[in-house]
């Protein structure tokens, strides 16, 4: 099977644009996890989609938003981008049930904010 | 708050020696814990997980061992080699979110010959 595919793989925006990263999951997968990873913070939870449901958040502003479509690929949006969103923003994807909680990344999305 | 705590921050080990990572965790509601693998502008890989009815876990040389009184795991890898130089993250999470995974600050290990 693929793997997980993220695009783009590099991005530079400038202060106060918005951004879409896009996330294809490992076919069959139902649950799409996103993460961001700075030297800082580490790897944080984002968000989680599962059939085109947000069904986990974590404790982001609102300006990071995300959706899931009925093919199961998700993309994420950050609007007004800030200084500090530069990061390594990486997908997940994993079947979402009790028994299948393995989560398999993406090679990720390094965002620069100029 | 950090809910995994992650030690050390950086290990060097050589090559045929054994690699220990210690995590320890705070809620006692984790039921999941798995350990990645991520090389530089590489997403992690999943290397290996337990659930805390098993005490430890194997697989080829990675080993994940599980305390759950003390709220302890540790991943040990035997016969270190250079190709194992990477950065690892112990993770944790629970049956209601199991999604969001908790990750420790990260191990930088380094195999050298």
């Amino acid at each position: 099977k693929a793997g997980v595919t993220q695009t783009p793989r590099y991005l530079i925006k400038t202060r106060g644009q918005q951004v879409t990263l896009s996330c294809s999951p490992i076919s069959g997968h139902r649950s799409v996890s996103w993460y961001q990873q700075t030297p800082g913070q580490g790897l944080q939870f984002l968000f989680e989609y599962f059939s085109e449901t947000q069904r986990n958040k974590g404790n982001f502003p609102g300006r990071f938003s995300g959706r899931q479509f009925s093919n199961s690929r998700s993309e994420m949006n950050v609007s007004t981008l800030e200084l500090g969103d530069s990061a390594l923003y990486l997908c997940a994807s994993s079947l979402g049930s009790t028994s299948g909680r393995a989560q398999y990344f993406g090679p990720g999305t390094r965002l620069l904010v100029l | 708050q950090q809910q995994v705590k992650q030690s050390p921050q950086s290990l060097i080990v050589q090559k045929g020696g054994i690699s220990i990572i210690n995590c320890a965790y705070e809620n006692t509601a984790f039921d999941y814990f798995p350990w990645y693998q991520q090389f530089p502008g590489k997403g992690p890989a999943l290397l290996i997980a337990i659930r805390p009815d098993v005490s430890e876990k194997k697989e080829g040389r990675f080993t994940i061992s599980f305390n759950k009184s003390a709220k302890q795991f540790s991943l040990h890898i035997m016969d270190s080699q250079p190709g194992d130089s990477a950065t690892y993250f112990c993770a944790a999470s629970r049956t209601g979110t199991a999604s969001k995974l908790t990750f420790g600050t990260g191990t930088r290990l380094q195999v050298t010959l």
